[in-house]
């Protein structure tokens, strides 16, 4: 079974600009995770996708959204970027919504922002 | 609000040693606790869930509810557990959220 997989694996882009990642889960898994991992604040949980619909959000501004199709593939989407936007950004998959099920991470996509 | 904190950002050993990596955490209700480990150029990935009371590669966690810890703990240390540990929560209504402590590199010296 192909793990979770992230396009692109890294990214450079100026401030201003905006970026979309793009995340593929597990085959036949339905909710979809993204977090934001820097040295100084670690693993952030950005939000998460369960059928198609924002499950939870995490305490990241309005710059950041995200969105879920059909086939369970999410995308993240970050406008204006910042400087400090520079960050791996990972995403994870698992069967259902809820902690009893695994959480299965993709490689990440590391974004740098000049 | 919840927090996960685990004291140690760098943990040496030598091999053969026992381990034992801190994590506390700060949460009123009744949380889920999780160890995620990340060997180097792979996946973080889940070792082991308080839930399941199960040891998975000779690893061990109890959660303390009276010290709100969960530490992870092995008796004897191989050169192979070297990597990142992470400890991890998840709140009853949160879904899949994790929220992560900062993480403890664990160094095992032959």
């Amino acid at each position: 079974k192909a793990g979770v997989t992230q396009t692109p694996r890294y990214l450079i882009k100026t401030r201003g600009q905006q970026v979309t990642l793009s995340c593929s889960p597990i085959s036949g898994h339905r909710s979809v995770s993204w977090y934001q991992q820097t040295p100084g604040q670690g693993l952030q949980f950005l939000f998460e996708y369960f059928s198609e619909t924002q499950r939870n959000k995490g305490n990241f501004p309005g710059r950041f959204s995200g969105r879920q199709f059909s086939n369970s593939r999410s995308e993240m989407n970050v406008s204006t970027l910042e400087l400090g936007d520079s960050a791996l950004y990972l995403c994870a998959s698992s069967l259902h919504s809820g902690s009893q099920y695994e959480q299965f991470f993709g490689p990440g996509t590391r974004l740098t922002v000049l | 609000a919840q927090r996960v904190t685990q004291p140690e950002k760098l943990l040496s050993v030598f091999k053969g040693a026992p381990v034992e990596l801190k994590c506390n955490y700060s949460y009123s209700g009744s949380p889920e606790l999780f160890w995620y480990v990340q060997y180097s150029r792979q996946r973080l990935q889940l070792l082991l869930r308080h839930i399941s009371r199960e040891s998975i590669k000779g690893f061990t966690a109890d959660l303390n509810k009276g010290e709100t810890s969960f530490h992870l703990k092995k008796p004897f240390a191989q050169e192979e557990d070297s990597a990142m540990y992470y400890c991890a929560l998840s709140e009853e209504t949160s879904g899949s959220r994790l929220t992560f402590g900062e993480g403890t590199q664990l160094t095992v010296n032959p």
